[in-house]
């Protein structure tokens, strides 16, 4: 069973909309971390956001939330006033107890001018 | 302070031949990680070393083996090449285990076997 699963292979967004890139967990570790990541295609994987399992409020950076709904094992990743620059693959990743992290196999974003 | 550097950048092997890919964690980190990314995939977990010990391996086989050395750079040696282990390998840092700030990512190589 896939750990991490992100459904939306691809999608298209107008510039200036916010967008929501879905992603669902599974794990029994009580302990766990939640991560999004940007991949452009020179290939580097840029962090951009980080969510802990017990932290209590939605973690925010810049024009990146996460939305974090624990009982339904959900953590998607929000962005807002979408930019040019914000195409790219997007990838979602957990690390369990065991410190390995696990990503998704992504979803392709394009930001329409 | 500089980020996680890789080389070589881009890398063309023959099937059977063996393989060393070189890190430099960023300054201060004292656990790295490989992962591969198969073209149009995740990266998948390969291993991670702290304090130059593996402390972790994914469902890779042992032709994939490791170093870490004192000064936290890393290496992945890959023996008998198979053409499925054309990918591209990034290498991850990060400062002590369960970090929260995130894994610092390198650019990555590019390895082509033919």
């Amino acid at each position: 069973a896939q750990k991490i699963t992100q459904t939306q292979p691809g999608m298209f967004v107008q510039e200036k909309e916010a967008v929501t890139l879905d992603c669902t967990y599974d794990t029994s570790d009580p302990s766990y971390g939640l991560f999004w990541y940007k991949q452009p295609s020179s290939g580097e994987m840029i962090f951009l956001i980080y969510q802990g399992s017990y932290d209590q409020q939605n973690a925010t950076e810049g024009r990146y939330s996460l939305n974090f709904q624990k009982a339904r094992k959900s953590a998607n990743l929000v962005i807002s006033a979408s930019q040019l620059g914000d195409s790219a693959m997007y990838f979602c990743a957990m690390r369990e107890e065991d410190d390995k992290i696990i990503f998704g196999k992504g979803t392709r974003l394009h930001i329409l001018p | 302070e500089t980020g996680v550097t890789q080389s070589p950048t881009h890398l063309i092997k023959t099937r059977g031949q063996q393989v060393t890919l070189r890190c430099s964690s960023q300054s201060g980190h004292n656990t790295v990680s490989w992962y591969q990314q198969a073209l149009g995939q995740g990266p998948q977990f390969i291993f991670q070393y702290y304090r130059e010990e593996e402390n972790g391996r994914g469902n890779f086989p042992p032709r994939f083996s490791g170093l870490q050395f004192p000064n936290y750079s890393s290496e992945l040696n890959v023996n008998a090449l198979e053409l499925d282990d054309s990918a591209l390998y990034l290498c991850a840092s990060s400062l002590g285990q369960g970090s929260s700030f995130g894994y610092t990512f390198g650019s990555g190589t590019r390895l082509t076997v033919v």
